[in-house]
């Protein structure tokens, strides 16, 4: 059973400060990580994808992965009161090719405080 | 651009009535998912398409639903007959590489 893991929070960050969501997975080969955005009522919006061990930056934006420690992580800095949402960690396994299914953790609830 | 279109947005029904749900995918993009969400089970797949070709149906939850995806703009979701614990959201994705990008859901309630 593949598996993702988020602490489902919430997690309360001060505006202007940086908020740190992390994430674990089960599968040792996977190598397709996403993050998505969900406002409540709302459809996930994809904001990053990472595939390689290290950092993407995207603005405000830094996913971070360690596929030794089967983590990924994602860092908002800057924190605005826009960016309350919860936050789903995604995975893909290895597949051979081609598009596969995505995997979810349960999300991470995210809540700025002005 | 267009992006992936779901209908109907809200779809309230009885017990034992079929459903169908449809969904557009972005052109262009080869595959498409149907996901389903609820509180206790978060987002799960339920089947995939590769060039309208179904995959892995294996979330398929059991025998009442269906999904056919007859061109490269058009796929449904049927369940019939449908059941209470289907009450749900249920989201259409599509890509054309790995990143998935989703429609507006379709919510679900059967009483």
């Amino acid at each position: 059973q593949k598996e993702v893991e988020q602490n489902s929070g919430p997690l309360s960050v001060p505006e202007g400060a940086i908020a740190s969501l992390n994430c674990t997975y089960s599968d040792r080969v996977s190598q397709s990580f996403f993050w998505y955005r969900q406002y409540s009522g709302k459809s996930p919006e994809l904001i990053m994808s990472i595939y390689s061990n290290g950092d993407k930056e995207d603005g405000r934006f830094t996913a971070q992965l360690n596929k030794a420690s089967q983590y990924v992580s994602l860092l908002i800095r800057d924190s605005q009161p826009s960016d309350s949402a919860t936050y789903l960690c995604a995975v893909i396994p290895y597949s051979g090719g081609g598009a596969d299914g995505l995997t979810f953790g349960k999300g991470t609830h995210l809540i700025i405080q002005p | 651009d267009a992006g992936v279109i779901q209908s109907p947005r809200h779809e309230v029904t009885e017990m034992g009535q079929e459903v169908t749900l449809r969904c557009k995918p972005i052109s262009g993009h080869n595959s498409l998912f149907w996901y389903r969400q609820t509180m206790m089970r978060g987002l799960e797949l339920l089947i995939y398409f590769n060039n309208n070709v179904p995959i892995d149906d294996s979330g398929m939850p059991e025998d009442r639903f269906s999904a056919k995806m007859p061109n490269a703009s058009f796929s449904t979701l049927k369940i019939q007959p449908s059941e209470p614990r289907d009450s749900a959201v249920y989201f259409c994705a599509s890509t054309d590489s790995y990143e998935q990008y989703f429609g507006p859901g379709t919510r679900l309630t059967v009483t």
